[in-house]
Parts: C-alpha cells; structure tokens; sequence
C-alpha cells in the first residue's frame, strides 16, 4: 500500500520552515526519509521504528505517531541545499515480507 | 560514490528487445532491492534478493525477471520492451533484507532506459 505524502510541492525562503507528512491506511512497522536531488539518486536520512520515536539529522527531524499511522519531516532554518524531493518509504506490520514502499515524494525548492 | 555500482549509465534501444542492468551492492551489503521510477509513478518496488535468494516481489512484469549471484552482484533482465518501459532503473543495496534495524537503504545512481 502506497503512503500518502503532503504536501506534494513546496516554495520556501532560506531561514524558513516546513513540514512534510507521510500517512498509511495501513498499520507501520518503520517508515524511511530520503532525499533526491534532480538527476541524482535517494540519499538516505533516516528510519523511525514503531514506538514514537522521534530522530534528528542536523537541522531536519521526523517523528512517527504509531496509533496515527503517520510521520512526519520536519526541516528547520532551510538552507539552499534542503532543495530536491523527499520521499517517505514505509514497512507495514505483518506484511510478511519487508518490502519498502515509497511515496510519491515532496518536491521542495529554497530559494534565496 | 555511495559504493553501489550500477552499469550501464545509460541505455537506448528498440521496442521488441531485451536488455540487462547489472547491480553490484555496497561492500558488505547481503541484500539487493530493484526499483523503478517513472516521473508520474514515483519509486515503484520491483523485487528483493538476499544472499542470492528472492525475498519480496513487488509490481514486476512478467517480461522482466532478476537475480543475485553467488558474488552478491545483481542483474536485472527487461524483455519485449516497450515504449512504457522507459524510465530510471535503481539498484539499492542494505546489510540485511529487514528494516527493523538503523540501517537504511544505500541507492546506486541508476540506469536510464530509453525505449524508442
């Protein structure tokens, strides 16, 4: 089952925030972050296990609300090189098999 | 260089025709993941290999088949192409086939197939 990324675009000013969404209809064993620059291949940020845990890559974060079946980006005081699309990946409970099944993806542009 | 190698960069070739992309993972990576992205689909899953045996398959065609060598390198095998195969092929290696663990998804750089 695909995750549902929101939004699917955004605009932001270096210095800025932003937040992007990831949800499933189904129940998350972990959920993935990755970031694609133009032309280039998914770079991995970060995994979050079922539990709530929230994790931190320099000025960007993600939690995961379990019983909500979503998680969520957070980029703070973006910098130029936030810029590229960020995809979500997800792994569902049960599933019997540990396939990773990405998002559309968020395409975010910083400019100056 | 994310240590996983993917050949060719590039290819162009004819409808009808029956191409191989070749994978070798990061050193020490024991599994390897296909994927293909097409610029309305998104990251589409294709399938899993870990330690040379098929782990998850995801939307794969019946015309393209894949395997993992003893060596751990990985080809992936697209036959009676057609114009809609057109897309970038990734190739992304991890140490074991589950996430359950901190380790996420090391992507090669991808084969761009053109089918004209």
């Amino acid at each position: 089952q695909q995750p549902v990324q929101s939004p699917q675009a955004v605009i932001l000013r270096e210095g800025e925030d932003a937040v992007i969404n990831c949800s499933s209809s189904k129940a998350l064993y972990s959920v993935h972050w990755y970031r694609q620059k133009h032309g280039e291949a998914p770079v991995f940020l970060m995994i979050l296990l079922k539990g709530g845990e929230q994790k931190g890559h320099d000025k960007i974060s993600a939690s995961f609300n379990e019983k909500k079946q979503q998680s969520s980006l957070y980029l703070t005081a973006s910098q130029l090189s936030y810029s590229g699309t960020y995809f979500c990946g997800t792994v569902n409970s049960g599933a019997g098999s540990y396939q990773l099944t990405f998002g559309k993806g968020t395409k975010l542009s910083v400019i100056p | 260089d994310s240590g996983v190698t993917q050949t060719p960069k590039h290819l162009i070739t004819a409808t009808g025709q029956r191409v191989t992309l070749r994978c070798s993972p990061r050193s020490g990576d024991l599994s390897v993941y296909w994927y293909q992205q097409s610029l309305d689909q998104g990251l589409q899953f294709l399938i899993q290999y870990y330690n040379g045996e098929e782990r998850a398959k995801g939307n794969i065609l019946e015309r393209f088949s894949a395997q993992q060598f003893p060596d751990l390198h990985s080809e992936l095998n697209l036959s009676s192409l057609e114009l809609g195969d057109s897309a970038l092929y990734f190739c992304a290696s991890s140490p074991r086939p589950w996430t359950g663990d901190h380790y996420g998804y090391t992507f090669g750089s991808g084969t761009r197939l053109t089918v004209v």
